[in-house]
Order: C-alpha cells, then structure tokens, then sequence
C-alpha cells in the first residue's frame, strides 16, 4: 500500500513548455485535489475530482487543466508554463464522505520555471 | 470567502511547551485540522477536531477549539527537537471534503 506517490519529484522547465504531473492513489479514493504550495501562502487548491471522469476548479485553476480518466490516477497539466507557477506542487487524496480521514498527501513536486 | 490565519514564526526552547494559534472565517466548519509538514514532505495529519467539541487530547497534543471567537489551538507538551516543522490549520469549508489552509507557523526548537 503505497499511499499516494507523485511524479516527477523534481522538474525545471522553459517558459512555454508543457509537462503533466502524474498523482497515483492506491486506497480507492473517490476525491482527489491538486494543491500548490508557495511561501507564506499555505496550501491553494488548483483543481480537484469527485470521482472518476469529473473535475472541477478550485481557488486558483487558472493556467493548470486537470484529467481524472482512471479512478486512481490524477493528472495535472500545465499547457504553457510561466515562472508564476514556480512552486510545489501536492496531490491529495479522499475517501468519498471520510472527513474524520481527511486528506492523504503525496511528497510533492518542485517545478521550476525559468 | 473562508480564510484561515496563523503566525508565521514560534520559536521555544526544547522541553517547553508550544502553542500554535489559529482564526478561521466560517463558522460552518464541521471539522478543524492540524497538520504537520516536515522538510521536503507532504502534509502529516496531527490531528482534528469536531466543532461541536471544547478541546480534545492525543498524547503531547491538546487541541482547544473557542467556536464563538473562531480560535483554534494547538498546544505541543515536552517539545523535541523532532517537533521541527512547518504546522498547518485547516478547516473543511465548501462540501467535498474541500480545505482551506493557513500560511502555516514554522516551529523552531532549541537547544
């Protein structure tokens, strides 16, 4: 039982390049989320799933579109990057009405634009 | 909108206790959560509480929730070293199980 893993770990791109970030969950979760954490800012939720085949926005999705084509899988695209999304990112995890679980967090991916 | 505020900075002496503080906005919040962050890792849950609930106590961790002032804390007994993190507040605000986080308050522990 893996918990959730996230790939890459570490990533530098180009402004203009593009790249997808891969969340993978192995407990059956219905909810996933996509946080990006910069500093003295806490944790913003990008995008987030209710299930497979659903997504939805969160606080700040723009420049981000997300794909949920797998029940475990949760993917975060960045179509043309820009040194404002330098961050770290974290994918989450949720069982469907498990608020006393919570969420369940991957390590994270630090992106670099240049 | 929701929003969650903490300290930045706490820093105290190994062996004291710690109290980390926070204030939330929405006073619909089912549940109120502490997690711990630890250098280049992912969020730790610590521990949550219920908004029905006063105060509830997980070993060196009390957590007291004051529901009319929208103040939460967590206070650490014994700190260690090994307490040295990045603690987060959140609360559950916007169905979902969505979760609006504080800035987080970086604990220092010293010598």
């Amino acid at each position: 039982n893996a918990g959730v893993t996230q790939t890459p770990k570490f990533r530098v791109l180009k402004t203009g390049q593009s790249m997808t970030l891969l969340c993978a969950q192995d407990m059956n979760h219905e909810y996933m989320y996509w946080y990006r954490q910069d500093p003295g800012m806490g944790l913003r939720l990008i995008h987030y799933s209710v299930g497979e085949g659903t997504t939805a926005k969160g606080e700040v999705p723009d420049g981000y579109n997300v794909s949920r084509l797998k029940k475990q899988n949760f993917l975060l695209g960045l179509e043309s990057a820009a040194p404002s999304q330098t961050s770290v990112y974290f994918c989450a995890s949720n069982g469907q009405g498990a608020t006393t679980d919570t969420q369940y967090f991957g390590p994270g991916t630090r992106l670099t634009v240049l | 909108g929701e929003d969650v505020e903490q300290s930045l900075f706490l820093s105290v002496r190994e062996g004291d206790s710690s109290v980390i503080n926070c204030t939330y906005t929405d006073s619909s919040s089912t549940y109120l959560y502490w997690y711990k962050q630890e250098p280049g890792a992912g969020l730790q849950l610590l521990t949550y509480i219920f908004s029905n609930m006063d105060m509830k106590q997980d070993q060196r961790l009390t957590v007291l929730l004051n529901k009319k002032d929208k103040h939460l804390s967590l206070r650490i007994a014994d700190t260690q070293t090994g307490d040295s993190a990045i603690y987060f507040c959140a609360e559950m605000a916007g169905g979902y199980n969505k979760l609006i986080f504080g800035a987080g308050t970086r604990l220092a522990v010293h010598p």
